[in-house]
């Protein structure tokens, strides 16, 4: 079956440091995967769009890599700061039917 | 431009009762979606809707849960005879008719999400 893994441990970075997270996928072909922010208590924001034939996308410190060969996304937030401090969830989506499949998200925390 | 709208915010219901829960997508967006979220754990994908149609419910319990988007009017998930374990925060999103390119590359626009509990 289709499964998505994200970094189910919580990220603990410094300030001004980059943080890095992680989607994995497998029995799956997406034509696109999207990264989004979710805060507590609200619905997910999205962030960044990459398709299956772009290595990477970049959007002010946002910096997202799709390597279909690994079948793994990088999502990469440099210089962070306290107000990055969010769960971050990857979505994948193929062809073109509109349905995501959602992974579980990582919790990002970025300290002063 | 105002985002997705859901109502109620809260919504507390006893074992038994029916909860409606609406959502008004973004103006211009054709397309509806509905998933549940529980704490811990991720986005489950319930229904997709279009104006009058249902286009995947593979989501969705065949019991007690039903969808509709009306040609007017918001989007609306109906839960009949909710129980304990219906408890869980529910979104709606919205995306555009049209994407980039001939795939729908479209993002998905989040309304603030539905708090459901059941007593």
């Amino acid at each position: 079956s289709q499964k998505i893994e994200q970094n189910s441990e919580a990220l603990n970075i410094q300030e001004g440091k980059t943080a890095t997270l992680t989607c994995n996928y497998t029995n799956y072909s997406p034509a696109y995967l999207q990264w989004y922010r979710q805060d507590p208590g609200r619905g997910p924001v999205f962030l960044l769009l990459i398709r299956e034939n772009e290595k990477e996308k970049r959007k002010e410190r946002l910096k997202v890599t799709f390597d279909t060969t690994l079948k793994q996304s990088l999502f990469h937030i440099t210089a962070s700061q306290p107000a990055d401090s969010a769960t971050y969830l990857c979505a994948l989506g193929a062809g073109n039917n509109r349905k995501l499949i959602w992974g579980l998200g990582t919790s990002l925390a970025v300290n002063p | 431009n105002a985002g997705v709208m859901q109502n109620p915010r809260h919504l507390v219901r006893r074992r038994g009762q029916e909860a409606r829960l609406r959502c008004s997508p973004m103006k211009g967006h054709s397309h509806v979606y509905w998933y549940r979220q529980l704490p811990e754990e991720g986005l489950k994908f319930m229904v997709y809707l279009q104006k009058e149609n249902i286009i995947d419910e593979s989501g969705m319990p065949k019991e007690r849960f039903s969808a509709e988007f009306p040609k007017e009017g918001p989007s609306i998930l109906r839960i009949q005879q909710v129980v304990r374990g219906d408890s869980a925060a529910y979104f709606c999103a919205s995306s555009p008719r049209t994407g980039e390119g001939k795939l729908g590359y479209n993002e998905q626009f989040f309304g603030p999400g539905t708090r459901l509990t059941v007593l």
